[in-house]
């Protein structure tokens, strides 16, 4: 398996624009996390999912944010509209079964907005 | 509610010296914890794992973590650093009995390695 797929690995856009990042967990992984990390905060988590179903989206920090899981291989998160301060690393992670197991982690969305 | 704490921000070693990164839970429920590695510009990699069976936890790379109940503590440590070692180290906690796959993360710790 190639792992957990997130792209673009970079993204640059203008403040007001819409952004949307891509996932693609490992096969037959049930579950699905969305991270953000910034210097200030560190890693927090935004909203995850079980089969597809949104489970806990407390993390997420405003309604310019949503989330969503159409199948088991693909997730999205738009920022709508996107301002400077959501620029961060956007970590998409997936895991096997209930808490106690291992997530596994993709390379990142760098988001800049200027 | 579950809440993890990495006591030290920046660790500064010497090549072929020890590593102790330092790592404190609380938990409501029996925890399963875990040490992550992130290499600049790279996503999280699993070092090691506690799931409630031995507390001597052995991950790659050399390194080892103890789950301590009685001092809620979870440090990681290695007995010989290595340059490759550098990184960011994030101790992570997971409640069993809580929130199914949520997983809580530390602050993290900055580990540099000097020649």
């Amino acid at each position: 398996d190639a792992g957990v797929i997130q792209s673009p690995r970079h993204e640059v856009t203008e403040m007001g624009q819409e952004v949307t990042l891509r996932c693609k967990p490992i096969s037959g992984h049930d579950y699905l996390f969305w991270y953000r990390q910034t210097m200030m905060r560190g890693l927090e988590l935004l909203i995850y999912f079980n089969n597809n179903v949104p489970i806990d989206d407390s993390g997420m920090p405003e309604d310019r944010f949503s989330a969503k899981m159409p199948n088991a291989s693909f997730s999205t998160l738009k920022i709508q509209p996107s301002e400077p301060r959501d620029s961060a690393v956007y970590f998409c992670a997936s895991s096997l079964g209930a808490s106690g197991t291992e997530a596994f982690f993709g390379q990142g969305t760098r988001l800049t907005v200027v | 509610a579950q809440s993890v704490t990495q006591l030290d921000s920046h660790v500064s070693v010497s090549e072929g010296t020890p590593v102790l990164l330092r790592c404190n839970y609380s938990s409501s429920y029996s925890p399963s914890l875990f040490w992550y590695v992130q290499h600049p510009n790279k996503g999280l990699q699993l070092l090691l794992k506690y799931t409630s069976a031995a507390t001597l936890v052995k991950g790659i790379n050399g390194f080892e973590a103890e789950f301590k109940k009685s001092e809620t503590s979870f440090h990681l440590t290695k007995p010989s650093a290595h340059m490759s070692d550098a990184a960011e180290y994030f101790c992570v906690v997971s409640d069993l009995g809580g929130s199914q796959g949520n997983l809580i993360f530390g602050k993290g710790t900055k580990l540099s390695v000097k020649p």
